[in-house]
């Protein structure tokens, strides 16, 4: 089966602009979680969101939001862009329920802000 | 609030050598503990989990409760083994998984 998809690949914006990340799951999976991997403070959870609702949210500033679709397709988007918004934002899918829940990883999107 | 530290950045070991990557939590209940692999230019990708006592290409991890600590380790390493190697907790029955700064493994042939 299909694995996640995340588009785009690469971005640059410049500060002050904002951006809207999409990330496709696996098939049936309900849950996905985004994340942002930069080198200095490695991979960092932004937050998750099953059957549309935001499940679990981590320590980022309220420029960061997502929101998922009733097809499970979740967005991100952020706004105001700062330099320091430079990074791999990952996205990871799952069934979503009780343990044993692998999450898959997409391949990212490298957003570069000048 | 969790945490989880990998105290190496970088391991080089000659081909054949056991590898041993650290692996250090703190989280105040009972975690879930993973480890996670990136091999170049391919996506994260779980490697194993503590509940399954697994063993994955060779490589195992113990959760030691005791001495917090969820070390991979493996008995010879390879060239394919060569990879950025991740400790994730995760906390609760959601996916809110926090993650090392991750050790990359770099085996000498």
């Amino acid at each position: 089966k299909a694995g996640v998809t995340q588009t785009p690949r690469y971005l640059i914006k410049t500060r002050g602009q904002q951006v809207t990340l999409s990330c496709s799951p696996i098939s049936g999976h309900r849950s996905v979680s985004w994340y942002q991997q930069t080198p200095g403070q490695g991979l960092q959870f932004l937050f998750e969101y099953f059957s549309e609702t935001q499940r679990n949210k981590g320590n980022f500033p309220g420029r960061f939001s997502g929101r998922q679709f009733s097809n499970s397709r979740s967005e991100m988007n952020v706004s105001t862009l700062e330099l320091g918004d430079s990074a791999l934002y990952l996205c990871a899918s799952s069934f979503g329920g009780g343990e044993n829940n692998e999450q898959f990883f997409g391949p990212g999107t490298r957003l570069t802000v000048l | 609030a969790q945490r989880v530290t990998q105290p190496e950045k970088l391991l080089s070991v000659f081909k054949g050598a056991p590898v041993e990557l650290k692996c250090n939590y703190s989280y105040s209940g009972s975690p879930e503990l993973f480890w996670y692999v990136q091999y170049s230019r391919q996506r994260l990708q779980l490697l194993l989990r503590h509940i399954s006592r697994e063993s994955i290409k060779g490589f195992t991890a113990d959760l030691n409760k005791g001495e917090t600590s969820f070390h991979l380790k493996k008995p010879f390493a390879q060239e394919e083994d060569s990879a950025m190697y991740y400790c994730a907790l995760k906390a609760g029955g959601y996916q809110k998984v926090t993650f090392g700064t991750g050790t990359k493994l770099q085996v000498i042939p």
